[in-house]
């Protein structure tokens, strides 16, 4: 079992919707990373986050440390926000980041 | 700040060759990483540097690869002799100065898609 699991592995939206990928993580972290790849291959780190929400602009992201899980969010998708986006975690002061297998986001006009 | 710089961006190359990965940080970012990112594997950490120095090299393949950073500002990543299987993106990243855990950003590079035929 992978010790990051994302869902869902494909989402396709309209554009306008609220979009939500999941993220569930099995071992104690001290951060998590959301990261955004497009399809060109360049990887932007969104969001790091130890507790509670995040915001920046139309996406938020929010974590419970009790249950392990965290989500992101997107409000009024648009195409552009189509790419791979990226659940990571980091251990202890070690800085390595172990990576789900990411959620590829296609949003359509 | 430029940003991450990687090069070269696209490498193509024998089974059997060497080949040499480069990367340049963001300056006074003083931990380094490189990740390999393939179809079957998602992105996984190869090794990273902290002020230079290897702290974690587990992720390091097998004796074929080898990464050194000789100075804050350069990183290489090598491997001799190359094979088909080690087709990949590989990625640099830096990110900046820790504090008690280092959770900081990371700032990517833009990768370098090899290709070993």
């Amino acid at each position: 079992k992978n010790e990051v699991e994302q869902s869902p592995q494909n989402l396709t939206a309209q554009e306008g919707e609220f979009i939500t990928i999941n993220c569930s993580y099995s071992v104690g972290i001290s951060a998590l990373h959301w990261l955004q790849q497009h399809p060109g291959g360049g990887i932007v780190s969104l969001f790091m986050l130890s507790s509670g929400k995040k915001k920046h602009g139309r996406l938020i992201a929010t974590i419970n440390i009790q249950e392990k899980h965290s989500s992101l969010h997107i409000t009024a998708s648009h195409p552009r926000d189509s790419a791979v986006y990226i659940c990571a975690v980091s251990r202890g002061s070690q800085g390595n980041l172990i990576f789900g297998k990411g959620t590829k986001l296609s949003v359509k006009p | 700040d430029a940003g991450v710089i990687q090069s070269p961006r696209h490498e193509v190359t024998e089974m059997g060759q060497e080949v040499t990965l480069r990367c340049k940080p963001i300056s006074g970012h003083d931990y380094l990483f490189w990740y390999r990112q393939t179809m079957m594997r998602g992105l996984e950490l190869l090794i990273y540097f902290n002020n230079n120095v290897p702290i974690d090299d587990s992720g390091m393949p097998e004796d074929r690869f080898s990464a050194k950073m000789p100075n804050a500002s350069f990183s290489t990543l090598k491997i001799q002799p190359s094979e088909p299987r080690d087709s990949a993106v590989y990625f640099c990243a830096s990110s900046f100065p820790t504090g008690l855990f280092n959770t900081g950003e990371l700032f990517f590079g833009e990768g370098s898609r090899l290709t070993v035929l």
